[in-house]
């Protein structure tokens, strides 16, 4: 089992740049999340997804955020433009089934840096 | 508005020692309640957990306390391991059909000295 992946692992990106995050989960989970880390607020879900459709995405900031699912193994986090506010690690964590006995499994991390 | 509260930002502990983790939560409608630990350039992983109706739970080294009435948990891990050395994360979930949704606090970082 390979874990959750992200890619890339880090991004530094000009302001007002289009900048896409990329989430394969575990074969199996139903269940996507996005989550960002930053030092003022922590860890802070972004959006969820349960088998591939949009469920809560009232953690989203603004419109320049959006996400998609299009199928089981793939999500995307898009951010259009770039702001430096944006800076932070954006993790992506997924979860078979309903229950929350095991948490999720995180992915590592993308940490962008908007210059 | 921080619904999970670790009001420790770090803590330093001598290996061997025992090492608790402090966390709060203003959420009643909470109903479990996770700590994960990161290590830097990694994502959180899971460590424990603990549902609302008990109020311990022990895995090996790791025991997770839960006092509802105080709405506090916390987290001990005895004896202490320089590899114990992560940040921890508390987290809640539960209430309002969201269940899927874990809250979480801002973290403490634990430093086990050798």
């Amino acid at each position: 089992d390979a874990g959750v992946i992200q890619s890339p692992r880090h991004e530094v990106t000009e302001m007002g740049q289009e900048v896409t995050l990329r989430c394969k989960p575990i074969s199996g989970h139903n269940s996507l999340f996005w989550y960002r880390q930053t030092m003022m607020r922590g860890l802070e879900l972004l959006i969820y997804f349960n088998n591939n459709v949009p469920i809560d995405d009232s953690g989203m900031p603004e419109d320049r955020f959006s996400a998609k699912m299009p199928n089981a193994s793939f999500s995307t986090l898009k951010i259009q433009p770039s702001e430096p506010r944006d800076s932070a690690v954006y993790f992506c964590a997924s979860r078979r089934g309903q229950g929350l006995n095991y948490g999720y499994t995180f992915g590592s991390g993308t940490r962008l840096t908007v210059v | 508005d921080q619904q999970v509260k670790q009001n420790s930002p770090s803590l330093s502990v001598q290996e061997g020692r025992i090492s608790i983790l402090n966390c709060d939560y203003t959420n009643s409608m909470f109903d479990y309640f996770l700590w994960y630990k990161k290590y830097p350039a990694e994502g959180p992983t899971f460590l424990i957990s603990i549902s609302s109706i008990k109020d311990k739970n022990e895995d090996g080294r790791f025991t997770v306390f839960l006092n509802k009435s105080a709405k506090h948990l916390s987290l001990h891990i005895v004896p202490s391991q320089p590899g114990d050395s992560a940040v921890y994360f508390c987290a809640a979930s539960g209430g309002g059909g969201s269940n899927y949704k874990l809250t979480f606090g801002k973290g403490t970082l634990l430093t086990v000295n050798p």
